[in-house]
């Protein structure tokens, strides 16, 4: 039962440069999150997606492209990388249960780097 | 004001004590709330939800008071294991998209 994955795990790169992060889940959940994790401000929602082809801004959204064509995966894009863009990375699925949220299970996280 | 907010700690305890945590929310029409525990370098995974008449699973009881808006969590006859980040986790709104993350507390348990 593989679960939640992303890929790659770690990355180095320079301003400028387009990055994108992958997320996969085996689930078959609707939701899909990005959150970013930085010192002094806990997980940060930058983008959600309630299903294939619906996808929605959160908290941080500036700089970064989703898209979902496909249920499972959620790949998150730095058009230009910026150093404020260094972080940790966690991609995050759950399954809407009515109106009551259900528990996001998170990806092991990317650690990226900007140069 | 941030929506969550919470004590960074860090706690450092002794095993076998009680220890506590408290988190203040600042949206009165929040939803659902929640601990989650995160190990150093690790993703956060689901400790437990916190629900209004308060809840408790073994070592480890959750309380909510509206009232005050704020949660807390307490550990009982704490474990060297239990050293991790606690985060405090707010649902807001209703939707799965809705939830604020505390920054967290750190825990430390001593030998």
């Amino acid at each position: 039962d593989a679960g939640i994955t992303q890929s790659p795990r770690y990355k180095i790169t320079e301003t400028g440069r387009q990055v994108t992060l992958m997320c996969h889940q085996t689930w078959s959940h609707s939701y899909m999150f990005w959150y970013r994790q930085d010192l002094g401000h806990g997980l940060r929602l930058i983008y959600y997606s309630a299903a294939a082809d619906i996808t929605d801004k959160g908290e941080v959204p500036d700089g970064y492209v989703v898209s979902r064509s496909k249920t499972e995966n959620f790949p998150l894009t730095l058009e230009s990388a910026t150093r404020s863009q260094t972080s940790v990375y966690f991609c995050a699925s759950s399954e809407l249960q009515g109106a009551r949220t259900d528990t996001q299970y998170f990806g092991p996280g990317t650690r990226l780097t900007v140069l | 004001r941030k929506e969550v907010e919470q004590d960074p700690g860090p706690f450092n305890v002794p095993e076998g004590a009680t220890v506590a945590f408290n988190c203040t929310y600042s949206n009165s029409a929040s939803q659902s709330f929640f601990w989650y525990r995160q190990d150093c370098r690790k993703e956060p995974k689901l400790l437990m939800s916190v629900y209004s008449s308060g809840n408790e699973d073994g070592r480890f009881t959750a309380q909510l008071n509206r009232a005050s808006q704020y949660i807390s969590l307490l550990i009982r006859d704490s474990k060297l294991s239990d050293s991790a980040t606690y985060l405090c986790v707010v649902n807001v709104r209703a939707g799965a998209n809705n939830l604020f993350f505390g920054t967290g507390t750190r825990l430390t348990v001593i030998p």
